[in-house]
């Protein structure tokens, strides 16, 4: 049973470009969870996503970051216009009803800014 | 200041039993975890307590919860090389499962 599965694992991007970031749940799993590190820190909640909604985005930036989780397909994280300060890596988490108070991370995408 | 604190660091001789302590603010939390980081890698969930526990054990890992002083630590006995990377204390409050972290502690095990 695979688990939580993060692609890029490291991406680069210029200043204005976009980026966005995949993630699949673990099988079975139908919530997702978006996490941030910014360097030396811990990990900080942007958003908690079910299929087709979103749940609560209360870490979200208000400005340039989304967050989808359609029925079909990975979760994508996506930040418009990145600037240096997105550098960072961005952790998904899944879980299931079954899976209860238990979320399982992915290995992290590693945005780099230049 | 941060809901969930820990120290930044620990350093311990490889054998020694590592405690790193945390704490949290909120007394309404449920759920209290330990989560390892090793380099370049994702979170690994090590153990967890429900708030209404006072301790537990498994294998050379023991957390222990003071909900009076809003303290949790975990404790690992005959800490090896391996042991080496950053710890992470996070706590869920509520219906919700949605753990708040802490900065994480360094953990370095040296010979």
């Amino acid at each position: 049973n695979a688990g939580v599965m993060q692609n890029p694992r490291h991406l680069v991007r210029r200043r204005g470009q976009e980026a966005r970031l995949r993630c699949s749940p673990m099988k079975g799993h139908s919530h997702v969870y978006w996490y941030r590190q910014l360097p030396e820190e811990g990990l900080k909640f942007m958003v908690y996503l079910q299929k087709e909604n979103i749940i609560d985005e209360s870490g979200m930036p208000k400005e340039r970051f989304s967050a989808e989780f359609p029925k079909e397909g990975p979760s994508i994280l996506r930040i418009q216009q990145v600037v240096r300060g997105d550098s960072a890596a961005y952790f998904c988490a899944s879980s299931s009803q079954e899976s209860g108070n238990t979320i399982y991370f992915g290995e992290g995408s590693w945005l780099t800014v230049v | 200041g941060e809901d969930v604190e820990q120290s930044l660091f620990l350093s311990v001789r490889e054998g020694d039993s590592s405690v790193i302590n945390c704490t949290y603010t909120d007394s309404s939390s449920t759920y209290l975890y330990w989560y390892k980081q090793e380099p370049g890698a994702g979170l690994q969930l090590l153990t967890y307590i429900f708030s209404n526990m006072d301790m537990k054990q498994d294998q050379r890992l023991t957390v222990l919860l003071n909900k009076k002083d809003k303290h949790l630590s975990l404790r690992i006995a005959d800490t090896q090389t391996g042991d080496s990377a950053i710890y992470f204390c996070a706590e869920s409050i509520g219906g919700s499962y949605i753990p708040t972290f802490g900065r994480g502690t360094s953990l370095i095990v040296h010979p």
